[in-house]
């Protein structure tokens, strides 16, 4: 099947500091992507949908300037959480649709210390 | 809106048990469906998946099926082993650029 790639694995930065994670499909065109944020023993949590060559359309409650995406090609999208806070440290995955299924990425867990 | 409910753990069984775990989904229009799992520490694993309905899928030993009359995709496995301790999310994809919906989890535990 198609490969969605993620980097970096892991990270751990300084509170304040801002953190960039991409996500790339392989082997496929992906003109939308979606981020998701998973808490310890949960289920995850869509946090936007990032769109090849316009805007990302985010979900109700999360803040857009805390997480900025762009979408730059039709195989890159990047999240970046600014100014970042120990409340920001999670396990964040990207997927890509190539219908009829989706690809995820293998996740980047965040720490904010 | 489209929605998966699945049966919340955690689940602990012995080893050499058989496993259901329910899921169930409300859905317009012919979702494909899908089962994740998840070790600790690590991202989502496809396990299976059926795209439309009668199909089964199956893999590892797990096995679900696509039902349309009862909106439902049940997972099951004969014979659980302890490297199944996992937890498992079932997921649809309705069509296009749309995200999968998730159910919330179950978490299994397997005894030796």
């Amino acid at each position: 099947g198609a490969v969605v790639s993620q980097h970096p694995s892991r990270v751990i930065c300084k509170s304040g500091t801002s953190v960039k994670i991409e996500c790339r499909s392989l082997d496929f065109q992906a003109t939308t992507m979606f981020w998701y944020r998973q808490f310890p023993k949960k289920s995850l949590m869509l946090m936007a949908t990032s769109n090849e060559g316009s805007k990302a359309t985010y979900e109700q409650g999360v803040e857009k300037d805390k997480f900025l995406i762009n979408h730059a090609s039709l195989t890159l999208s990047t999240l970046t959480v600014t100014s970042a806070h120990p409340e920001d440290s999670s396990f964040y995955i990207c997927s890509a649709p190539d219908y009829p299924e989706q690809f995820f990425g293998p996740g980047t867990r965040l720490t904010v210390l | 809106g489209d929605s998966v409910t699945q049966m919340e753990g955690p689940v602990t069984l012995s080893e050499e048990a058989f496993l259901t775990i329910n899921c169930t989904y409300t859905a317009t229009g012919y979702p494909s469906l899908f089962w994740y799992v998840q070790y600790p520490g690590e991202g989502l694993q496809l396990l299976l998946k059926a795209t439309k309905a009668d199909d089964k899928g199956s893999n590892k030993g797990f096995e679900a099926t696509y039902r349309k009359e009862t909106t439902s995709f049940h997972l099951e496995k004969g014979s659980v082993q302890v490297s199944d301790s996992a937890v498992y999310f079932c997921a649809l994809y309705a069509s296009g650029n749309t995200p999968l919906v998730f159910g919330k989890g179950t978490r299994l535990s397997v005894i030796a």
